[in-house]
Formats: structure tokens, C-alpha cells, sequence
């Protein structure tokens, strides 16, 4: 079975500086996509960004980018000129191709300081 | 043009009590996913709905959880006999369809607290 490692309950980071949240993953599968999600205290989750499998080339949206490396199992996600807005829950997410759920990391608090 | 929705928003009640979730998924969207959310835990797969059909039950925690979804739109979680580990957020997702790519839309949940 899949599972999703966010190793960092909480971050921290200044305003207008960069951060980086850590996500590891487990498959056996060489075909699926990963996402990551931001869940403020409304509790809606946000798609943030999307990674196929197959391609190589990072994914990138905006201030968001995640550096994707398939070997290592690992799916980090940069958050550049970090703005207060961005506080709020981050998850990462797995999803095979052969199944309709997402798998969910336990996730990663951002605080954000001025 | 409006987003997933969930009602209740809150729901207080007590050990043994049934308890209903509606969501109300964007119009048009065929299917339907319930996750679970307990404190300090990431989101856990309940259920998949493809139109009306339950195709992935598989993280149901016990037979107290059941789900239908009626007119390829609204979807009811039943928990019956309530126990106080049921307490989490539940979250409902739509997508257009099944398509893997697909971004999952989310609701703002349900806090349910079992007493």
C-alpha cells in the first residue's frame, strides 16, 4: 500500500523568505501524480500544485514549486517570498493511477511572521 | 458557479445518536469522495461515488458508516450509534469525472463532536 510522510508538524518562516516543505512518499508503482494541498482555517481545501510522475520537469505556479525526485521518493514543495496569506495547513497528497483516492501525509503547519 | 457545500457546518451530539452529513457537490460533477479527518492526522479515504455507485467503499472504518448518493448529486454519510473516536472533520470532494488529473474540490466539512 502507498503512504505519504510529511516529516515536519510545523514551519516557520518571515515574510517575503523562502520555505520548504519536506514530503516523502512509499509506491511500488511507476505511474501516478502528487499534489499538494493548503487547508486555511476555513477548512476548504486548495489545490496548490500538481506533479505527474512521468515528467520530469518540475511543476511550478507561481511564488509555488516543488522539486520532484522520483528515485528518492521525495515531492518538496518551495513556497518563494512567502506572504501572510499563505499561513495555513499544507498536505500532501498521492494518487495511483489504478485508484479514485487521494492518500494524504499527515501535514505541515506554516506559520508566517511579519 | 457555486463550490462544494456541507451542512452541517458544526454538529454536537451524543454517544449512540445517529448523525446525517449532507454535501451538495458543483453541478455537473459525476464524482463524489468522503474523507475523514481526525485531530493531528492527515485525511483518511472513506468513499467513492461514480454517479450513484459506490465503485470504492473500501475505507469505511466499520458498518456504524454508510453513504448513498441519490440523482448523481447529493450525498448523505449516515454514522450510526455515534462513538467519541468518530470525532473529526468529515470533507467532501467532487471532480467532472474519474480522470486521474482531475483536481479534487473540496467542501469546508463537518466538525462533528461526539459528547
Amino acid at each position: 500500500a502507498q503512504t505519504v510522510t510529511q516529516s515536519q508538524p510545523e514551519m516557520s518562516v518571515q515574510e517575503a523568505e523562502t520555505v520548504t516543505l519536506s514530503c516523502t512518499y512509499d509506491t511500488s508503482e511507476s505511474d501516478y501524480y502528487l499534489f499538494w494541498y493548503k487547508q486555511p482555517p476555513s477548512r476548504q481545501m486548495i489545490l496548490v500544485i500538481r506533479q505527474e510522475a512521468y515528467k520530469q520537469q518540475n511543476a511550478t505556479e507561481n511564488r509555488f514549486s516543488v522539486n520532484f525526485q522520483k528515485a528518492a521518493k521525495s515531492f518538496s514543495l518551495k513556497i518563494s517570498d512567502s506572504q501572510l496569506g499563505d499561513a495555513a495547513m499544507y498536505f500532501c497528497a498521492y494518487r495511483s493511477v489504478n485508484t479514485d483516492k487521494l492518500i494524504f501525509g499527515t501535514g505541515t503547519r506554516l506559520q508566517v511572521f511579519p | 458557479g457555486a463550490g462544494v457545500s456541507q451542512s452541517p457546518s458544526n454538529k454536537v451530539t451524543e454517544k449512540g445518536k445517529d448523525v446525517e452529513l449532507r454535501c451538495d457537490p458543483i453541478s455537473g460533477h459525476t464524482a463524489l469522495y468522503w474523507y475523514r479527518q481526525s485531530l493531528g492526522q492527515g485525511l483518511e479515504f472513506l468513499i467513492y461515488f461514480q454517479g450513484n455507485s459506490a465503485p470504492d467503499k473500501s475505507g469505511l472504518p466499520s458498518d456504524r458508516f454508510s453513504a448513498e448518493r441519490t440523482g448523481g448529486s447529493v450525498s448523505t454519510l449516515t454514522i450510526q450509534r455515534t462513538q467519541q473516536e468518530d470525532s473529526a472533520v468529515y470533507l467532501c470532494a467532487s471532480t467532472p469525472g474519474t480522470y486521474i488529473y482531475n483536481e479534487q474540490f473540496f467542501g469546508p466539512g463537518t466538525r462533528l463532536t461526539v459528547l
